[in-house]
């Protein structure tokens, strides 16, 4: 595997279920992020980790956690989620720490759909 | 509040050239960056100017004057496999990256 990869890459999961959406970087990168992309929007940062130490949460509801074991590992764990919660999830990992002029590589993306 | 703008769409020919806009209005500027979008894909990287001026790399090339915020993509030569959607974003003065919504560039035969 090369880059950064995300499993699954497509979701239905009813409001009531419980999921995870796993990202790997395989780029020995420092900084992990992950985005949300609605159609039509800007990306959205939603949390930014440096190291596995979180140090971004732009607001972002309790029904999305996220967890970071280690630097090349990434998870987004999901919880009563709403039907507007229905986007592209996005994940990045850039070589320095998050904080600098680097340059970010994504993931293929999870397409996420809350009945 | 920091606001990244370019068009929804753009239309144009194979074989052909065309020019992406994008205007910013940021707290601090810390460069700029295009990223191409496949549908169903991930962004990857085009470019990056932090300087004024132009850089050139291959058909593509980008162009930046932070005097008046404002950016520009060129595709020359356009080919099929040009049609994506092209997003812009700045790096603001906390290293944050402030996205565009995209632009959608279809090329016709």
């Amino acid at each position: 595997e090369t880059g950064v990869t995300q499993t699954p890459r497509h979701l239905v999961m009813g409001m009531t279920n419980k999921k995870s959406l796993k990202c790997e970087q395989h780029l020995g990168h420092n900084a992990m992020y992950w985005y949300k992309q609605s159609a039509k929007k800007p990306l959205e940062l939603m949390f930014v980790y440096n190291f596995k130490e979180q140090t971004e949460n732009n607001s972002v509801p309790s029904r999305f956690s996220p967890e970071c074991p280690n630097s090349s590992h990434l998870f987004l764990h999901l919880h009563t989620l709403q039907p507007e919660d229905s986007a592209l999830y996005l994940c990045a990992s850039s070589q320095g720490l998050a904080g600098g002029p680097d340059t970010q590589y994504f993931g293929p993306g999870t397409r996420l759909t809350v009945l | 509040g920091q606001n990244i703008d370019q068009p929804t769409e753009m239309t144009a020919t194979e074989g052909a050239i065309v020019q992406i806009n994008c205007t910013y209005q940021t707290s601090g500027f810390n460069g700029l960056f295009w990223y191409q979008q496949h549908a169903g894909e991930a962004p990857t990287f085009l470019s990056y100017n932090v300087l004024d001026g132009l850089e050139e790399k291959g058909r593509f090339s980008s162009f930046l004057s932070r005097s008046k915020g404002y950016s520009y993509l060129l595709l020359k030569e356009l080919q099929m496999k040009d049609s994506a959607s092209y997003l812009c974003a700045v790096m603001d003065s906390n290293y944050q990256l402030i996205w565009g919504a995209g632009t959608k560039l279809i090329i016709k035969p």
